[in-house]
């Protein structure tokens, strides 16, 4: 089984700290994202990277960074913390290629969520 | 861009009977996927059922099964003889087939779904 795994469940900061969440995945996939999730929302997408030390912005990147200095582990960094950005986070990793099927892969996998708050 | 919307935000349902949840989607490419998943309390986000917008035949696992109209842009999760374990949210998202790495899932609002002892 694929398994994403996110350091921490909980997590309790104060405005301006620098907090950096931190995922792992360990069936050597290529893509890695990270998602906000907001009640009423839904899921929505900050940060996404297909390869060590590459990353593309997704639909809500401002006051976010991110960083791939590995295959396996994928992290979202805050700069400078804000009230606003108390949230749940998501990360999420999926194959390039399926070799089962023999196409691009489309299954996202994903792991059990940090729930920031922002004090 | 595309957009996904699910306009029920919370639904109850019996034990044992039969639930359906709707998802209506807005895109102007031919081929794409489209999900369902459930989020339990425990918070890690699973996979329900996957359907390839080329394929024609509704995609079923086993409890759970899809409508998809394809004209009408819905895409609505038929789940039967309801169990305890199903109560969650759950997501319907969608995903471009193009043929690039690093798909993206755009995701709807959720919906929350109780299932009544």
């Amino acid at each position: 089984d694929v398994k994403v795994t996110q350091s921490s469940r909980y997590l309790v900061k104060r405005t301006g700290e620098k907090v950096f969440l931190e995922c792992v995945q360990d069936m050597d996939h290529e893509n890695m994202f990270w998602y906000r999730q907001d009640p009423g929302l839904g899921l929505r997408l900050i940060y996404f990277s297909y390869d060590v030390k590459m990353k593309e912005k997704g639909d809500i990147p401002e006051g976010y960074s991110v960083s791939r200095e590995k295959k396996e582990r994928f992290s979202l960094i805050l700069e400078s913390a804000s009230t606003n950005q108390t949230s749940m986070y998501l990360c999420a990793s999926s194959v390039s290629y399926d070799r089962t099927s023999g196409g691009f892969g489309n299954i996202q996998y994903f792991g059990a969520g940090t729930r920031l708050s922002v004090l | 861009a595309q957009t996904v919307t699910q306009s029920q935000p919370e639904m109850s349902v019996q034990e044992a009977e039969t639930v359906t949840l709707s998802c209506t989607y807005d895109t102007s490419e031919s081929n794409y996927y489209l999900f369902w998943y459930k989020q339990p309390p425990s918070r890690q986000m699973i996979l329900v059922i996957r359907q390839e917008a080329y394929k024609q035949q509704n995609a079923t696992e086993n409890r759970f099964s899809v409508n998809f109209q394809k004209a009408a842009k819905s895409f609505s999760l038929k789940i039967s003889d309801s169990q305890l374990g199903d109560t969650a949210m759950y997501f319907c998202a969608f995903m471009n087939d193009y043929s690039g790495s690093a798909r993206q899932l755009t995701f709807g609002s959720g919906t929350q779904l109780t299932v009544l002892p």
